[in-house]
Order: C-alpha cells, then sequence, then structure tokens
C-alpha cells in the first residue's frame, strides 16, 4: 500500500528540547515537503527537496531543519523549539514525471510546544 | 508577496452546485491544484489545472484562466460529505517543488 508516514502523531515538548519529526515514503517519489498548517491558515511550506541531498527553503524555514540523505526519507528537526512552533505539520511527497503536480500527504504530526 | 484569496467559508445545501474562486499573486506559476482535507486530516489532491480552461473529474471540475490569475473549483451535486475545507495552491517553479496554499474556504453542506 502506498504511504507516507509521519512519526510521532503527537508530541507534546517543552521550549529548548530538540526533536525530530520523521518522514518516510515508499512511492519512490522525487519530491519531500514539509508543511505547518495553524487554525484558520493554509498550508505554508517549511522546506522542500527535490531528490536526495537537495533541498531548499519554502516559505517559513525558520528555526527548522532539514536532511534528505534517503530518498525514502525526510525528517523535520527542531533544534530549539520554541511555542510558536506548536502546530500541526504535514509532509507530502510528489512523483515526477507527468504527476508530479499531486501531492501526497501524510497523516499529520500534532506539536504542543510548551 | 505570494498570496491566493479564497472565500473563508461557503454554505449550501445537498444537491446543489457551488463555486470556490481562488485569486492568485506569486513569484512564479505553473498550475494550480485544488485539496480537499477533513476536519484536520491529511489534504487529498482533487485537481490540477496548467492551461486555461475547465478539468472535469466526476462531480469536481476546476477552472483556470492564467489572464486573470484566477481559478474556481466547482462541485455539483452536493452531499453531505463534501463538507469540508478546500485549499487552491499554486505551483511557482519548473521543479514542482516549490508550492504555496491559501488559507482555505470550509463549506458547510446543509440537507
Amino acid at each position: 500500500e502506498a504511504q507516507v508516514t509521519q512519526n510521532p502523531r503527537y508530541l507534546i515538548t517543552v521550549t529548548g528540547k530538540k526533536l525530530t519529526v520523521t518522514c518516510s515514503q515508499n512511492m519512490n517519489h522525487e519530491y519531500m515537503s514539509w508543511y505547518r498548517q495553524d487554525p484558520g491558515l493554509g498550508l505554508r511550506q517549511i522546506y522542500y527537496s527535490m531528490n536526495v541531498e537537495v533541498t531548499d527553503k519554502g516559505d517559513v524555514p525558520e528555526g527548522y531543519k532539514v536532511s534528505r540523505k534517503e530518498k525514502r526519507n525526510f525528517p523535520l528537526i527542531l533544534e530549539s523549539p520554541s511555542p510558536n512552533q506548536t502546530s500541526l505539520y504535514f509532509c507530502a511527497t510528489q512523483p515526477g514525471g507527468p504527476r508530479k503536480n499531486i501531492q501526497y500527504f501524510g497523516a499529520g504530526t500534532r506539536l504542543s510546544v510548551l | 508577496g505570494q498570496s491566493l484569496e479564497q472565500p473563508s467559508e461557503v454554505t449550501a445545501v445537498e444537491g446543489a452546485i457551488v463555486q470556490i474562486n481562488c485569486t492568485y499573486q506569486t513569484s512564479g506559476f505553473y498550475g494550480l491544484s485544488w485539496y480537499q482535507q477533513h476536519d484536520g486530516g491529511a489534504p487529498t489532491f482533487l485537481s490540477y489545472n496548467a492551461l486555461d480552461g475547465l478539468e472535469e473529474t466526476g462531480r469536481f471540475s476546476s477552472f483556470l484562466s492564467r489572464s486573470d490569475s484566477y481559478g474556481y473549483l466547482l462541485l455539483q451535486e452536493l452531499q453531505m460529505k463534501d463538507s469540508a475545507s478546500y485549499f487552491c495552491a499554486v505551483r511557482e517553479n519548473t521543479n514542482a517543488g516549490k508550492s504555496t496554499f491559501g488559507d482555505g474556504t470550509t463549506l458547510t453542506v446543509k440537507p
């Protein structure tokens, strides 16, 4: 079954404690992205990756890091989380080729930073 | 700057037709997509337009006018399960990685 898997689904942490949200896909898709979604707002892109070792900033990259060492994995790292990073986070993938305009989203990770 | 504008809320009755508009102003434009999201769940892809005109997929259609920087999603024969949030999104570059989403339109379908 084609999947985009995020872990954990829920996380409560404290300010300054480093955390990583993992994203894994089994579809061999070229592109991967991280988004955050806050109440009443759309999805804002944090980072995206076009392929292994190729990443670029989205619209709200401050306070986040990513890496793409393998095609299937795209972890989101918060080195020193702050309360304003409390949000709902989505990982998404896109295939290359003619279907590259379709994004497939994971189930989301609800993060609370106290 | 980059911005997409869509109405925040729309209400319609079962069986009706509803149109959700989206106007955009972005640094690059390679296509307009539409996504559906139920209650904070994973967004799911509905439709994509790269060229002017209408794309039809079952009860859903999407339209694009590049000269007007405008598109819309048309939902026909509304069902209760169509109650959800709908987002337009612009693909901004040739490599398809960069996307900007609108703030979403909450559609409420009433019996």
